[in-house]
């Protein structure tokens, strides 16, 4: 079964510079998700979109912005890059925004020098 | 606001022996609940789910759990660990109300299989 792609899968940046990930949602999937798990933490929400409209939001700073497009993809920009962004960052999908299982990709390593 | 809790970081089994790893919840309607288990370096890996209904869900690899609304938990349980199943296994909850709400996840709980 087709899972959820991210990319880049790792990608290493220095401080102050841009960082673009991106998440293709399983097929038919409407809804993404986007996490950030640090080392040794538990995965923290970042920010939802349904139907291309952001949905909830959470502990995103306000140097990162996402959108998801017509065809269900997603990015996530994040600027001014900080030591403290290096994490493993996940997106995940379903289907309708029902709140129901969330599916999650393998994640972009970012580490920031 | 929810949350979970996770009250072990770290547990140490024997190959063969049965496991609990203890998840509380705090939510103010019947929530949605989640374990979660990820291998080092790697994504998040659905075990099992607990929506409504029968409150002892089962899931792969073995594993099942048991929703307990009197005691805000859902520990997960497995009769019989394989080496294999060394790895952080995080209890997550969600909003049951509808909407692309993120889920929260408890800290992990470290799981340690003894040969």
């Amino acid at each position: 079964a087709a899972g959820v792609i991210q990319s880049p899968r790792h990608l290493i940046k220095e401080k102050r510079e841009t960082a673009t990930l991106k998440c293709y949602p399983i097929p038919r999937h409407d809804t993404v998700y986007w996490y950030q798990q640090g080392p040794g933490q538990d995965p923290q929400f970042l920010i939802s979109f349904y139907e291309k409209m952001q949905s909830d939001k959470g502990s995103i700073p306000d140097r990162f912005s996402a959108q998801q497009f017509s065809d269900y993809h997603s990015e996530l920009n994040m600027s001014s890059l900080e030591l403290g962004d290096s994490a493993l960052y996940f997106c995940a999908s379903n289907e309708g925004g029902l709140g129901e299982t969330q599916y999650f990709g393998p994640g972009t390593r970012l580490l920031v020098l | 606001a929810q949350s979970v809790t996770q009250p072990d970081i770290h547990i140490t089994v024997s190959e063969g022996a049965s496991l609990e790893l203890r998840c509380n919840y705090s939510y103010g309607a019947t929530p949605y609940l989640f374990w979660y288990v990820q291998s080092p370096g790697q994504g998040l890996q659905l075990l099992l789910k607990y929506f409504s209904g029968d409150t002892l869900v089962q899931g792969i690899k073995g594993f099942e759990a048991e929703f307990k609304r009197s005691q805000s938990s859902f520990n997960l349980r497995k009769p019989s660990v394989h080496w294999s199943d060394a790895a952080e296994y995080f209890c997550a909850v969600g909003h049951s109300g509808g909407g692309a709400d993120g889920l929260t996840f408890g800290k992990g709980t470290h799981l340690i299989i003894q040969p």
